[in-house]
């Protein structure tokens, strides 16, 4: 158990489009879900927290209003980038908490490139 | 949350044990271990976590100190498809429903061969 499925697996878009990301869990409800950033030889760094109905809580210098976060019900988060740029081409991690259980389960990840 | 110290690369011989140290010896009362991993280009994977006693799983066992200032994860009989970075994080556990977030350090760069 404890599935996480990420969509899409990567993305190529053109520089000033907006690319959205899912991130569902499959077999378990998550209250609370976590967006993450890999940049190349790096490790991952934490964008923001989303909580089911609520507005998610973003991580110092991460802008919420070019990474938009929508956390509608217990299996689906979306993160949209919006009006992406080359300098966001990175690869973008979700993750769901189980309830009561404290450990975040992940995605496989998506690989955005902007041309 | 506390930081964690670990070595940057290890290698180990396939179908031997891999034994990764991780120093937290900052961690607090309420702190756990986690202990995740991450194949080349994927999601990191969930291994075990603990508090201060040791534990065991299908995948691997953890084995705290009992100051709690460190901790090793033993994958007891490694093969090539363990090659991977492992991250040992230090993190709350909220029970009142709050999430607590993984703050990932550089992990240790696991390669087996063969």
């Amino acid at each position: 158990g404890a599935v996480v499925s990420q969509h899409p697996s990567w993305v190529i878009c053109k520089s000033g489009t907006s690319v959205k990301i899912e991130c569902r869990s499959l077999d378990f409800q998550a209250t609370t879900m976590f967006w993450y950033r890999q940049f190349p030889k790096q490790s991952l760094m934490l964008m923001a927290t989303s909580n089911e109905g609520s507005k998610a809580t973003y991580e110092q210098g991460v802008e919420k209003d070019k990474f938009l976060i929508n956390h509608a019900s217990l299996t689906l988060s979306t993160l949209t980038v919006t009006s992406a740029h080359p300098e966001d081409s990175s690869f973008y991690i979700c993750s769901a908490m189980r309830q009561n259980k404290n450990i975040q389960y992940f995605g496989a990840g998506t690989r955005l490139s902007v041309l | 949350d506390a930081k964690t110290t670990q070595p940057p690369s290890m290698d180990c011989a396939e179908g031997r044990a891999a034994n990764l140290p991780c120093n937290h010896s900052t961690i607090s009362g309420n702190e756990y271990v986690y202990w995740y991993r991450q194949i080349h280009s994927q999601g990191p994977q969930y291994i075990i976590h603990g508090l201060k006693n040791n534990e065991t799983n299908e995948m691997a066992s953890l084995i705290i100190t009992e100051d709690r200032k460190s901790s090793t994860l033993i994958l007891p009989h490694a093969t090539l498809r363990d090659t991977a970075v492992y991250y040992c994080i230090v993190s709350l556990w909220v029970n009142t429903g709050t999430a607590s977030k993984l703050t990932f350090g550089t992990g240790t760069r696991l390669q087996v061969t063969l």
